[in-house]
């Protein structure tokens, strides 16, 4: 059973653009989340999709963003980038929300100059 | 929301056990207690849950007091891939609580030869 596939894994961009992030979940999980990882913060959520619909949104600004497509392939988005956005970005998936287990893919770092 | 507070690191021995509290002294009537195991460059996965008292499965057991103010990560005969950061989670398993779902801070476990 593949996992959680997260795409690119790395990449470097500069302050004031934007960048599109990709995560794949397991089959059959119809719950995508996203979390962003920074050593002062920790692991923090950012939004969860649901059958293609935002069901929950954590304390992030409107530059993150985010969709689900019927597929239940995930992407997030972050515009008009800032130093501050460098992290780890996470998505985990699972068949129906928190209940039981996530599983994380390996995440998409990003830097940001 | 749930605080949680962890020790920020431990060091331990091959073949010891290590036992990892976590305090969440907010935790509220529906809130579950879940631990994520990371290493460097990965994403979480999905150690142990549990709700009250005591739960066991092949890799760890989970205690939780009456009064679920703290749970204890235990992890019998620690082996030197166990080196890794141990997350304890709080939050409500029914699929709509994921913006009430908080990561403490996460402890660095070092095991030693």
């Amino acid at each position: 059973k593949a996992g959680v596939t997260q795409t690119p894994r790395y990449l470097i961009k500069t302050r004031g653009q934007q960048v599109t992030l990709s995560c794949s979940p397991i089959s059959g999980h119809r719950s995508v989340s996203w979390y962003q990882q920074t050593p002062g913060q920790g692991l923090q959520f950012l939004f969860e999709y649901f059958s293609e619909t935002q069901r929950n949104k954590g304390n992030f600004p409107g530059r993150f963003s985010g969709r689900q497509f019927s597929n239940s392939r995930s992407e997030m988005n972050v515009s008009t980038l800032e130093l501050g956005d460098s992290a780890l970005y996470l998505c985990a998936s699972s068949f129906q929300g928190f209940a039981g287990e996530l599983f994380f893919g390996e995440g998409s770092r990003l830097t940001v100059l | 929301l749930a605080k949680t507070t962890q020790p920020i690191s431990m060091d331990s021995y091959e073949g010891q056990e290590v036992n990892i509290t976590c305090s969440h002294n907010n935790i509220a009537t529906n809130d579950y207690i879940t631990w994520y195991q990371q290493f460097p460059s990965q994403g979480p996965r999905f150690i142990i849950q549990g709700y009250k008292t005591k739960v066991t499965n092949e890799v760890a057991s989970l205690f939780i007091p009456a009064d679920r103010k703290s749970s204890t990560l235990s992890l019998p005969r620690v082996s030197l891939s166990d080196t890794a950061v141990y997350y304890c989670l709080v939050g409500d398993p029914l699929g709509t609580g994921f913006q009430k779902l908080v990561f403490g801070t996460g402890t660095r476990l070092l095991v030693s030869p």
